[in-house]
């Protein structure tokens, strides 16, 4: 069966520093993969996505990036956070349905 | 792009009454899902929709693909059922990518 791992599953982080979240999926082959963001009272929005490796597409402009450096891995980053980057980061994949991984509350001092 | 409106935005129930959450969306869609979000806030996805009716438990999924609206019942309903319930949609765009649009969420609290 297929299983997605985010890490890590909470993170504080001060403003400007560095960030990496990084997503796995295991038991499935080429999936499309998703990074979603969800910020305090407001509903999920699509941040990025990507049809196969190195392939990434962004959704919204911000201070985020995606990188997918293996079929099955999915990486967030940014070289320095803002305060509004605080929030709940979802992984999913799909093939036919979509799957969502646990997620990470990122909060940003 | 899609517009996927929620009613009501918050729900105060009473065990064992019957809930219903209402969503309504714009543009025509190839499939509706109904999420389940608890407070630590892993996504389980409940039902994938593309017509008709489904059912799961106590939980029951219907959707009118022409009025653009779908419904999320919950009979005998339980503390445990306590969660935000969030509508998403995929628009008929066509390829393989399943990007979806997500109505703002329901929050449901069932009082014992």
């Amino acid at each position: 069966s297929q299983t997605i791992h985010q890490w890590p599953a909470t993170l504080v982080q001060p403003v400007g520093s560095p960030l990496s979240l990084e997503c796995t999926v295991e038991g499935t082959s080429n999936p499309n993969l998703y990074w979603y963001r969800q910020a305090a009272g407001r509903g999920l929005q699509l941040l990025f996505y990507s049809v196969g490796i190195g392939q990434i597409s962004s959704e919204v402009p911000q201070n985020l990036s995606a990188s997918r450096p293996q079929d099955r891995q999915f990486i967030l980053s940014s070289k320095k956070l803002l305060l509004s980057d605080s929030g709940f980061y979802l992984c999913a994949w799909s093939m036919r349905e979509q799957f969502f991984g646990p997620g990470t509350r990122l909060t940003v001092l | 792009k899609n517009e996927v409106e929620q009613s009501p935005q918050n729900l105060t129930a009473q065990e064992g009454e019957f809930i219903t959450i209402n969503c309504s969306y714009s543009v025509g869609i190839s499939a509706l899902h109904w999420l389940q979000q608890h407070p630590g806030g892993g996504i389980v996805s409940l039902f994938m929709l593309s017509s008709g009716k489904k059912k799961h438990g106590r939980l029951i999924a219907t959707i009118n693909i022409q009025e653009k609206h779908s419904s999320l019942h919950i009979t005998a309903s339980h503390p445990r059922d306590s969660a935000v319930y969030i509508c998403a949609v995929r628009e008929n765009s066509g390829g393989s990518n399943y990007k979806l649009t997500f109505g703002k969420g329901t929050l449901l609290t069932v009082n014992p």
